[in-house]
C-alpha cells in the first residue's frame, strides 16, 4: 500500500503568516491526493482535490500543488479561522484510502 | 444537497459488538462507494474500509479483516457498519464517507467508547 508521510506534525504560526505543510507518497499517485481541513469535535472538509483544484467556497488564500510523490499545502496568509488540522488524503489505486498523518496549526 | 446522517453514540463492552448507521440523502445512494474512516481522540484518520451500495462489494484494510462487516439497505439509501470483538482501542469516532475518486462528503460522526 502507498504510505503519505506529512511534515511538519505541528506547527505555530502568528495571523498574516504564509504556512506551507507539505505530503510525501511512498510511490507516485500522479494527482489523485485532497487536502482537508479538520476543527476540533467536527468533520474534516475538503479544501483541494486533484493535488491543485480548490473546492468550491474555499477561500482563495488556500492553493495546492504537486504531482507524483510530493505535495503542498500552502496557506498565503493565515487567518484566525485557519488554526486547525490538516490532512492529506491520497486515493490513486483506490481502495484503499492514505492519509497523511496530519499537521496541527496552532496559534503563536 | 448531499447529506450523510448518522446513528448517535454509542457505548460498549469489552467483546461486544457495534453497529453505525449513515443515511445518504440528496443524491442516487447507487450511484457512489461509501468508506468508512475512524479516530481515537487527538489522533489521526484511520481508513478502515469501502462498500459499492449498487453490487453490495466490500473490501477493508487488513487490520479489520475478520471483525469489520458492511451491509446497506437501498431501499433506505442507509449503509451500515458492523465492527464485533471490541476492545478499549477501538474507542473512536467513526465516519462515513462518500468517495467520488477521492473523500467528497463526510457523515458527522458516531462515537462508540468501549468500556467495561
Amino acid at each position: 500500500d502507498i504510505q503519505m508521510t506529512q511534515s511538519p506534525s505541528s506547527l505555530s504560526a502568528s495571523v498574516g503568516d504564509r504556512v506551507t505543510i507539505t505530503c510525501r507518497a511512498s510511490q507516485g499517485i500522479r494527482n489523485e491526493l485532497g487536502w482537508y481541513q479538520q476543527k476540533p469535535g467536527k468533520a474534516p472538509k475538503r479544501l483541494i482535490y486533484a493535488a491543485s483544484s480548490l473546492q468550491s467556497g474555499v477561500p482563495s488564500r488556500f492553493s495546492g500543488s504537486g504531482s507524483g510523490t510530493e505535495f503542498t499545502l500552502t496557506i498565503s496568509s493565515l487567518q484566525p479561522e485557519d488554526f486547525a488540522t490538516y490532512y492529506c488524503l491520497q486515493h490513486n489505486n483506490y481502495p484503499p484510502l492514505t492519509f497523511g498523518g496530519g499537521t496541527k496549526v496552532e496559534i503563536k | 444537497q448531499v447529506q450523510l446522517v448518522q446513528s448517535g453514540s454509542e457505548v460498549k463492552k469489552p467483546g461486544a459488538s457495534v453497529k453505525v448507521s449513515c443515511k445518504a440523502s440528496g443524491y442516487t445512494f447507487t450511484s457512489y462507494d461509501i468508506n468508512w474512516v475512524r479516530q481515537a481522540t487527538g489522533q489521526g484518520l484511520e481508513w478502515m474500509g469501502w462498500m459499492n451500495p449498487k453490487s453490495g462489494n466490500t473490501g477493508c484494510a487488513q487490520r479489520f479483516q475478520g471483525r469489520v462487516t458492511m451491509t446497506k439497505n437501498t431501499a433506505t439509501s442507509t449503509a451500515y457498519m458492523e465492527l464485533s470483538s471490541l476492545r478499549s482501542e477501538d474507542t473512536a469516532v467513526y465516519y462515513c464517507v462518500r468517495v467520488v475518486g477521492a473523500i467528497d462528503y463526510w457523515g458527522q460522526g458516531t462515537l462508540v467508547t468501549v468500556s467495561s
